[in-house]
């Protein structure tokens, strides 16, 4: 079946400018993760949703950070005021609950984000 | 931050040769799932073992865990050039979230 979705898959801003980025999780996943990949790095947490609730929000980088999914299914990552410090590629993970806490997570393409 | 780390950082072999990657990490867990990832693109899901579990094997694939040790281990047997990618090990403590090392880049050569 079609697996994770990610759109853009690639985007540039000017400094300063908002960004959304979109997930699209496998149907049917009540659980939704996004993480941020810096160069040469592993991907780092940044939030995470069971249906429309976000649960964690404690790898958000700063309050310019933003995360939703208002119908539980699609979801979006909101960046305001772009900064350089960004550029990562930004990933989403649509997960099938194991047992508490214990999630089996399959990742979409990524969006690359390029501050300039 | 990263909490996990692999080892080694880079590995090259010849394609048929087995290669071994280990990774360690710091909390306790509920599973370990490992990835794969080929340069510019996401994230492959290959495996995952739970943390009662001590071995799974999925095709070539062969995965070790020991918690007493918070290390696991992925053999891949009979490599293949299409095998070349980073290998990516992330633990899922009791917060949900994975956490991620930095991956073992592996090139596997004709």
């Amino acid at each position: 079946g079609a697996g994770v979705s990610q759109s853009p898959r690639y985007k540039v801003a000017k400094r300063g400018q908002d960004v959304a980025l979109r997930c699209d999780p496998i149907s049917g996943h009540v659980s939704l993760f996004w993480y941020q990949q810096a160069l040469g790095q592993g991907p780092e947490f940044l939030t995470y949703f069971q249906n429309e609730a976000q649960l964690d929000k404690s790898g958000l980088p700063s309050d310019r950070f933003f995360a939703e999914r208002p119908e539980g299914s699609v979801s979006t990552l909101k960046i305001q005021r772009t900064q350089q410090e960004d550029s990562a590629v930004y990933l989403c993970a649509s997960a099938i609950a194991l047992g508490p806490s214990s999630y089996e997570q399959y990742f979409g393409p990524g969006t690359r984000l390029t501050v300039t | 931050s990263q909490q996990g780390e692999e080892d080694p950082q880079a590995l090259s072999i010849q394609e048929g040769e087995n290669a071994t990657m280990n990774c360690s990490y710091k909390t306790s867990i509920n599973n370990l799932q490992w990835y794969r990832q080929n340069s510019g693109r996401g994230l492959v899901h290959l495996i995952l073992i739970r943390s009662n579990e001590r071995e799974k094997h999925s095709g070539r694939l062969r995965v070790t865990l020991d918690t007493s040790k918070k290390s696991s281990s992925l053999l891949i047997t009979a490599s293949r050039a299409a095998d070349t990618a980073s290998y990516l090990c992330a633990s899922n403590g009791t917060a949900s979230k994975l956490t991620f090392g930095t991956g073992t880049r592996l090139q596997v050569t004709l």
